[in-house]
């Protein structure tokens, strides 16, 4: 069946260091892939999304691209900063159904 | 900015006492899914529905949880009785088609006592 699997965490960084979080996925037709974003005391945000292969999505400096051939969708920031702190979660969907990564917990210090 | 409004957002209570929680989705969305969050178990889908009509409810324990969307403006998540296991967050998340994002809102936390 489909499934999303993400790079576990925690991952800890300095402010200004470039950030990389693993998302790949297996599903048996074309999904849509995003990324979310959970601040402590908050629900999940979009944070990007992709709809077909080789779409970038890309929102407050962080991107991702689609890619078929590796079935990845990576997540990338150049220069992360404490705000972004938070909990990362790679999902996808196809028809009805929505598949969530277990998240990977982000620090960011000064 | 339209948002999926959850409340309470907070809710203590005994155990064996009746808990329920209620979601507004997104005017026009049409597809509402509940979620719980431990640190254990990580997100889990509880049950979703379509147009009001509920798809897949195989998430939830039968004997004691219930979901129903009495309207399209609002979704309901009941707990009959609470036992300290069920302590959580609930997430509510709605989604307008296939393929498109889930807008989730900011969760019920639930301690039971």
């Amino acid at each position: 069946g489909d499934s999303v699997t993400q790079m576990e965490g925690p991952v800890t960084l300095s402010e200004e260091a470039f950030l990389t979080i693993n998302c790949t996925y297996t599903a048996t037709g074309y999904p849509s892939l995003f990324w979310y974003v959970q601040y402590p005391g908050e629900g999940l945000q979009l944070l990007l999304k992709a709809t077909k292969a080789d779409d970038k999505g890309s929102n407050k400096g962080f991107e991702a691209t689609y890619r078929k051939e590796t079935t990845s969708f990576h997540l990338e920031k150049g220069s992360v900063q404490v705000s972004d702190s938070a909990v990362y979660f790679c999902a996808l969907t196809f028809g009805n159904q929505f598949y969530f990564g277990t998240g990977t917990s982000l620090t960011v210090i000064p | 900015d339209a948002r999926v409004t959850q409340t309470p957002r907070h809710k203590v209570t005994e155990m064996g006492q009746e808990v329920t929680m209620r979601c507004q989705p997104i005017l026009g969305h049409n597809t509402v899914f509940w979620y719980r969050q431990t640190m254990m178990q990580g997100l889990e889908l509880l049950a979703y529905f379509r147009n009001r009509a509920p798809l897949d409810d195989s998430g939830m324990p039968k004997d004691r949880f219930s979901a129903e969307m009495p309207d399209a403006t609002l979704a309901t998540l009941k707990i009959q009785p609470s036992e300290p296991r069920d302590s959580a967050v609930y997430f509510c998340a709605s989604g307008s088609s296939y393929n498109s994002p889930l807008h989730f809102g900011n969760g019920t936390r639930l301690t039971v006592t």
